[in-house]
């Protein structure tokens, strides 16, 4: 069985901050997901990415994939309000029909 | 494109009762994937189909859970004789199920379960 882990769980900042989310597995994926959820909502994807070393910046966050397409981190530069939201990291399996997910980051940016 | 909804948003039942919850994918889209969130968890797969053909279904959480999805459109999950330990929000996504590692899945606003 695949598994993601991430973290940390939880994450309170100011206004302005930087953060780092990180996901990490023992297991391969074929690609790595990014999604944003919020309360009584369905994941948002945010990015994906394929490559191993793969950086991709979407304004202020950035997504890297590890080098051997285990671990994914997602950097938030000067954070803001708007950026609170839980975070989640999926994995693709090979045959390309199954996510799983880690157990999310919960963000919240205070004013 | 319309986006991915799901009926009801919030269903109470209580102990024991039978409860469907629809899906209806983007227009076009083969694939359509149910998934399962607990609270403070990641959503986990249960079922897929590519077209009106179930393909993965060993991740069904028990011989309660069974979906359909007749006409290769729209989808319906059912639960049998729920127990208090199935509330939770069942989310519907669809993809256009490309041969592609990026065969992006689009997820519906879920169907959030509580069982009394």
């Amino acid at each position: 069985t695949q598994l993601l882990e991430q973290s940390p769980q939880f994450l309170s900042i100011q206004e302005g901050e930087n953060l780092t989310v990180y996901c990490n597995s023992s297991s391969v994926f074929s690609s790595l997901q990014w999604y944003r959820q919020e309360p009584g909502e369905g994941p948002v994807l945010l990015v994906t990415v394929v490559t191993g070393g793969e950086v991709k910046k979407l304004k202020r966050l950035t997504f890297q994939f590890g080098d051997a397409r285990k671990d994914s981190s997602l950097h938030i530069t000067a954070a803001q309000p708007g950026d609170t939201g839980l975070y989640l990291c999926a994995g693709r399996n090979n045959a390309g029909n199954m996510l799983t997910f880690g157990g999310g980051t919960r963000l919240m940016v205070k004013p | 494109d319309t986006g991915v909804s799901q009926d009801p948003r919030h269903k109470i039942t209580k102990r024991g009762q039978n409860v469907t919850f629809r899906c209806d994918p983007i227009s076009e889209h083969n694939r359509l994937y149910w998934y399962r969130q607990t609270l403070g968890q990641g959503p986990e797969f249960l079922t897929y189909f590519q077209n009106e053909a179930q393909l993965e279904k060993s991740r069904l959480l028990s011989d309660r859970f069974s979906a359909e999805r007749p006409k290769g459109s729209f989808s319906t999950l059912e639960i049998q004789r729920t127990e208090q330990g199935d509330s939770a929000m069942y989310l519907c996504a669809s993809s256009r199920g490309l041969a592609s590692i990026t065969d992006t899945q689009y997820f519906g606003p879920g169907t959030r379960l509580t069982v009394l």
